[in-house]
């Protein structure tokens, strides 16, 4: 069975900061990643997925995640944090079956930024 | 043009009632789920359904009890609520090999 480790629970980091958020997966095949963000009251908004290819991949807001098969991880990174940023950010890991995306969440990271 | 709309938004009830949360895309996906969301922000899928058949269905009580009458629709009905059924429900879509696009959620209180 699939799962998603997201190591920290909060993170907190200056304006203008860079920001690295962490996230291992466990998977038997070749997995399909996501990150997500939930702002405060909102639902989930897809920032950026890697399905194949390019293990570098972008994603929106200035977002980018790399994906590295020998660590299981897919971090997130951003060069340049702005205070919008704060929000809760979700890893996931999908299984296609039967027609759907099965999606096993991690617990989440809590971003506060600072001014 | 709301992608993934769910209502109702909020919903108060008291334990031992039946209550809805009804949700529609207008995506064109053929696929729709219920994911929990409960205290702690955990986020646990429920349901799947593509186009109106039953494909996922997790360890969920039988009190809980989806329905798909087109592929553009999935309702969540619950039966005899209960405490810990207090949660965020978010219904979701996607293409059968997509990114899932999710609804703002639904937040059930039980009293």
């Amino acid at each position: 069975a699939q799962s998603v480790t997201q190591p920290d629970i909060h993170i907190t980091v200056s304006e203008g900061a860079s920001l690295e958020l962490r996230c291992n997966y466990s998977y038997g095949a070749t997995p399909y990643l996501f990150w997500y963000v939930q702002s405060p009251g909102q639902g989930l908004q897809l920032l950026l997925k890697y399905f194949s290819g390019d293990t570098l991949v972008q994603g929106i807001k200035g977002f980018e995640a790399e994906f590295k098969r020998s660590q299981s991880s897919f971090n997130l990174r951003k060069p340049s944090v702005h205070w919008s940023d704060a929000a809760e950010y979700f890893c996931a890991v999908g299984a296609f079956t039967g027609g759907g995306n099965k999606l096993t969440f991690g617990t989440g990271t809590q971003l506060k930024v600072e001014l | 043009d709301t992608a993934v709309s769910q209502t109702p938004k909020y919903l108060v009830t008291q334990m031992g009632n039946d209550k809805s949360i009804k949700c529609e895309q207008n995506l064109g996906h053929d696929t729709m789920y219920w994911y929990k969301q409960d205290s702690k922000k955990f986020l646990k899928i429920m349901f799947s359904y593509n186009n109106k058949e039953l494909i996922i269905n997790e360890t969920v009580p039988n009190r809980f009890s989806p329905k798909s009458p087109d592929k553009a629709h999935l309702n969540l009905h619950i039966n005899s609520l209960e405490l810990g059924d207090s949660a965020v429900y978010f219904c979701a879509s996607s293409l059968a090999t997509g990114e899932l696009f999710f609804g703002e959620g639904s937040r059930l209180t039980v009293l």
